[in-house]
C-alpha cells in the first residue's frame, strides 16, 4: 500500500513557541490530506481537511489561527501549532487520500507525531 | 447524521481463541466501510474495506468482516488470535458527500492473554 510519512515523530517544545509537523505522501500524489488529533485512549478527532493549492477546511471548534495548515504541493502538507500551550499536547496524525482508492474514501495514515508542550 | 458505534471499549481474548469486534453504523445509503488497526504510538493501518459485492470481505493478517445491511453492522472477525494482534481497532464509514472524510467509531482495545 501507499506510504505516508510524518516528521518529527516526537517533539517537545516550550509553551509559547510554534511547532511544525510535516506530512508527506511518498509514492502517490495526494490532493487531499487530513489532520487528526488523538487523545489517550480515544478515537481520532478530525481537525481539518487540507487541499492542495487552497485553504484548509477546519472542523467546528478547531482554531484555524492556532493550527495553521499549508498544502503547498501534492505530496506535502504541514500543520503548525502556533503559540503552543500544554493543552495542545497530543498525538497528531495525518492521512492522505488515495485518489485511486475506494470511491475517494481510502486514506493512508502517517505514523503520528507526539507533541509535548512544557 | 452518520455515526459509527463500537459497543465494546475493551475486549480480552486468549491466544488462539476466535475474535469478533462489533461495529454498527448509521447511514442512509450503501456505506463505504473500513476497519483500521492502531498499535500503541503508531498510525492507523487499513485491515479491510467494503463498498459493494460480496458481503464477506477478507483483509490482511487473517482478518475478515461481514457486512449485514439488515443489522447495519460490519463486524470484524479472526478465527485464531495471535499475541501480536493486541492493539486498538477502529471501524470507520465514509461520510457521504463530504470530500472523502471518514467517521470513526470510538475504538475497541484488544488484549490477548497468553
Amino acid at each position: 500500500g501507499a506510504v505516508v510519512s510524518q516528521h518529527p515523530s516526537r517533539v517537545i517544545c516550550k509553551s509559547g513557541t510554534s511547532v511544525k509537523i510535516e506530512c508527506r505522501s511518498l509514492d502517490f500524489q495526494a490532493t487531499t490530506m487530513f489532520w487528526y488529533r488523538q487523545f489517550p485512549k480515544q478515537s481520532l478527532m478530525l481537525m481539518a481537511t487540507s487541499n492542495e493549492g487552497s485553504k484548509a477546511t477546519y472542523e467546528q471548534g478547531v482554531e484555524k489561527d492556532k493550527f495553521l495548515i499549508n498544502h503547498a504541493s501534492l505530496t506535502l502538507s504541514t500543520l503548525t501549532v502556533t503559540s503552543a500551550h500544554p493543552e495542545d499536547s497530543s498525538f497528531y496524525i495525518c492521512s492522505a487520500r488515495d485518489p485511486n482508492g475506494l470511491a475517494g474514501y481510502e486514506q493512508y495514515f502517517g505514523p503520528g507525531t507526539r507533541l509535548t508542550v512544557t | 447524521a452518520q455515526s459509527v458505534t463500537q459497543p465494546d471499549i475493551h475486549i480480552t481474548v486468549s491466544e488462539g481463541a476466535s475474535l469478533e469486534l462489533r461495529c454498527n453504523y448509521s447511514y442512509g445509503a450503501t456505506p463505504y466501510l473500513f476497519w483500521y488497526v492502531q498499535s500503541p504510538g503508531q498510525g492507523l493501518q487499513l485491515l479491510l474495506k467494503y463498498f459493494s459485492g460480496d458481503t464477506l470481505v477478507q483483509g490482511i493478517k487473517g482478518f475478515e468482516a461481514e457486512f449485514k445491511r439488515s443489522q447495519s453492522s460490519f463486524n470484524l472477525r479472526k478465527p485464531s488470535v495471535h499475541w501480536s494482534d493486541a492493539a486498538e481497532y477502529f471501524c470507520a464509514v465514509g461520510a457521504n458527500n463530504q470530500g472523502g472524510k471518514l467517521i470513526f467509531g470510538q475504538g475497541t482495545e484488544l488484549s490477548v492473554k497468553p
